[in-house]
């Protein structure tokens, strides 16, 4: 069985820039979770998506987008990128969006803004 | 009001004792999930554990057990026979919502682990 799976390992870009990052689900996980980690902090919540459909978001502004294809992996895509978008970017994936539901994460990209 | 607190940023044990890494929750909602996370240096975020709010017995997975209780909130964390590689940041987390929802999970600050010999 595959674990959950992220791309690329790390990631540097400029202020203004747009970054697209990568997660493949473990097999037969049809959700997906994004979150961010900033330096020294637990894990923020960003979105949630279900069978392909966002069905939860945290308290991130709308630069901040994502898909999940019929295949479950997703995407997650930064617009008009901040310093302070300099973080982890876990994804995790799980059976289903309920709250026994274990959510499995991946090694994670970390993203370098200049 | 915090959701998620670990009040111990930092904890040392010796190798083969045992160790209980502190988390206390705040929620209303009757039914919900606690999970416990290790972080390696590497950037992981690895399951070890996981209680639910209906659960009548304590979950064990190894050498890991949770210490639930429920009118106080808390869901401690016991590591026994603690090895070098229980060397880590440690997280406490929470999921809340119903069924058929989303339902993020929610953070503590952490608590660093280092096993010594």
């Amino acid at each position: 069985e595959t674990g959950v799976t992220q791309s690329p390992t790390h990631l540097i870009k400029t202020r203004g820039q747009q970054v697209t990052l990568r997660c493949s689900s473990q097999s037969g996980h049809n959700t997906v979770s994004w979150y961010q980690q900033a330096l020294g902090q637990g894990p923020q919540f960003i979105f949630q998506y279900y069978r392909e459909e966002e069905n939860g978001r945290g308290n991130f502004p709308p630069r901040f987008s994502g898909l999940q294809f019929p295949n479950y992996s997703s995407e997650l895509n930064v617009n008009a990128l901040e310093l302070d978008d300099s973080a982890l970017y876990l994804c995790a994936s799980s059976w289903g969006q309920g709250r026994t539901d274990t959510q499995y994460f991946g090694p994670g990209t970390r993203l370098t803004v200049l | 009001a915090q959701k998620i607190t670990q009040t111990q940023p930092g904890m040392f044990v010796q190798e083969k004792e045992a160790v209980t890494l502190d988390c206390t929750y705040d929620t209303s909602d009757p039914s919900y999930g606690l999970f416990w996370y290790k972080q390696p240096s590497s950037g992981e975020m690895i399951f070890l554990i996981y209680q639910g709010s209906y659960d009548q017995q304590n979950a064990t997975e190894g050498r890991y057990s949770l210490n639930f209780q429920k009118a106080r909130k808390s869901a401690n964390l016991v590591i026994s026979a603690s090895q070098l590689g229980d060397s880590a940041m440690y997280f406490c987390a929470m999921r809340e919502g119903n069924t058929g929802t989303a339902s993020k999970l929610t953070f503590g600050t952490g608590t660093r682990l280092q096993v010594t010999l």
